[in-house]
């Protein structure tokens, strides 16, 4: 079947901008996770929904960085006013449930603010 | 320090060796995972675990709870094993914390 989708794959943008970024994640995964990763860095956890539930926020960087669930399926993740330190990978993961079911990552979407 | 340490950063192995990459952690735990990271490539999970031991072909994972501990072995290593490995725990909220990844390169 068909796996975690992102898009775009690659996003070039200048600094100021606001950039959206998608993930499609598995059909019936209730859970829905994004990540960061940055050069040189480990990947970070930004934010998690689960089904109805409020979501995580408390990854999220900055004010900049929101996201939506609509209808317990897709997700955009919007960036603000981007600046150069938010050029990294962004990856989506969904799994069945929380953490104690196997998660399966998107491709990722390479950001680079200039 | 960090929550998550894994050992060694970079690992570099002849065709054919055995290989042990090591994940330490400092929180309790509820699971771990042991992910894959081509380069330029996705991330593929390889393994969840909250116990013992699991085996997939080549590639095997332990977990030792009380020690905090985790190891990754891959026997009979060939190049195409050249990747990231990440090691991840999520604890009682599902939140992973990851390690800085273990760059492994399996030269022919």
């Amino acid at each position: 079947g068909a796996g975690v989708s992102q898009s775009p794959s690659n996003k070039v943008t200048e600094k100021g901008k606001d950039v959206e970024l998608r993930c499609d994640p598995i059909s019936g995964h209730t859970a829905l996770y994004w990540y960061r990763q940055s050069l040189g860095q480990g990947l970070e956890f930004l934010i998690y929904f689960q089904g109805n539930s409020a979501p995580d926020k408390s990854g999220l960087p900055s004010d900049r960085f929101s996201a939506e669930r609509t209808g317990g399926s897709v997700s955009t993740l919007t960036i603000q006013r981007t600046q150069q330190e938010d050029s990294a990978v962004y990856l989506c993961a969904s799994s069945e449930q929380g953490s104690s079911y196997e998660q399966y990552f998107g491709p990722g979407t390479r950001l680079t603010v200039t | 320090k960090n929550e998550v340490e894994q050992s060694p950063q970079n690992l570099t192995a002849q065709e054919g060796e055995f290989i042990t990459i090591n994940c330490s952690y400092s929180v309790g735990i509820s699971a771990l995972h042991w992910l894959q990271q081509h380069p330029g490539g996705g991330i593929v999970s390889l393994f969840m675990l909250s116990s013992g031991k699991k085996k997939h072909g080549r590639l095997i994972a332990t977990i030792n709870i009380q020690e905090k501990h985790s190891s990754l072995h891959i026997t009979a290593s060939h190049p195409r094993d050249s990747a990231v490995y990440i090691c991840a725990v999520g604890g009682s909220n599902y939140k992973l914390t990851f390690g800085k990844g273990t760059l492994l390169t399996v030269n022919p």
